[in-house]
């Protein structure tokens, strides 16, 4: 079955851009996750939807990120005047309930470079 | 959340068990531990989860301590494709749980 899917899978932005990254969830799953992940880093936690609702968006690091996921299904992150420092790759996470025992599968990420 | 400890980096031999170590002094009665793996330029992927007792699946074992301070997750015939980070974490329930990942364990499964 089809799994998480993210794209682009690479973007390259100029400094000052506007840049949207889709995350399409396994169908069905209720839980859709964010991470950024810095180079020889651990990823990080940048925000939790439960179907349409953004339940926890802190982790976002500034108000330039901006997160949606309109119908419960495809989420997309967005990040506007894109800085250096947002040079990562940015996973997608989905988990069929809310049980946090549930696994969470992850998507093959969106590596971004900021130039 | 607990914080983990693990080793930066470890080496195995093909065919042979891999035993991956991880300490949680801090964790509490109602956190759990769990493994996820990222192989290079993919996105993480579970293994394995438990509270306190010893968990096996198709992928792995998992051993907890009894006082849960520390864990091991045991690969038990270790093949090239399981090079990748190992990431041991601990985590409470909750519905927006969030995964918490320090950096990891390099193994490195040599032929």
């Amino acid at each position: 079955g089809a799994g998480v899917s993210q794209s682009p899978r690479y973007k390259v932005a100029k400094r000052g851009q506007d840049v949207a990254l889709r995350c399409d969830p396994i169908s069905g799953h209720v839980s859709l996750f964010w991470y950024q992940q810095a180079l020889g880093q651990g990823p990080e936690f940048l925000t939790y939807f439960q179907n349409e609702a953004q339940l926890d968006k802190s982790g976002l690091p500034s108000d330039r990120f901006f997160a949606e996921r309109p119908e419960g299904s495809v989420s997309t992150l967005k990040i506007q005047r894109t800085q250096q420092e947002d040079s990562a790759v940015y996973l997608c996470a989905s988990r069929l309930g809310l049980d946090p025992q549930e696994t969470q599968y992850f998507g093959p990420g969106t590596r971004l470079l900021v130039l | 959340d607990a914080k983990t400890t693990q080793p930066t980096s470890m080496d195995c031999a093909e065919g042979r068990a891999a035993n991956l170590p991880c300490n949680h002094s801090t964790i509490s009665g109602n956190e759990y531990v769990y493994w996820y793996r990222q192989i290079h330029s993919q996105g993480p992927q579970y293994i394995i989860h438990g509270l306190k007792n010893n968990e096996t699946n198709e992928m792995a074992s998992l051993i907890i301590t009894e006082d849960r301070k520390s864990s091991t997750l045991i690969l038990p015939h270790a093949t090239l494709r399981d090079t990748a980070v190992y990431y041991c974490i601990v985590s409470p329930g909750g519905s927006n749980y969030k995964l918490t990942f320090g950096k990891g364990t390099l193994l490195t499964v040599n032929p």
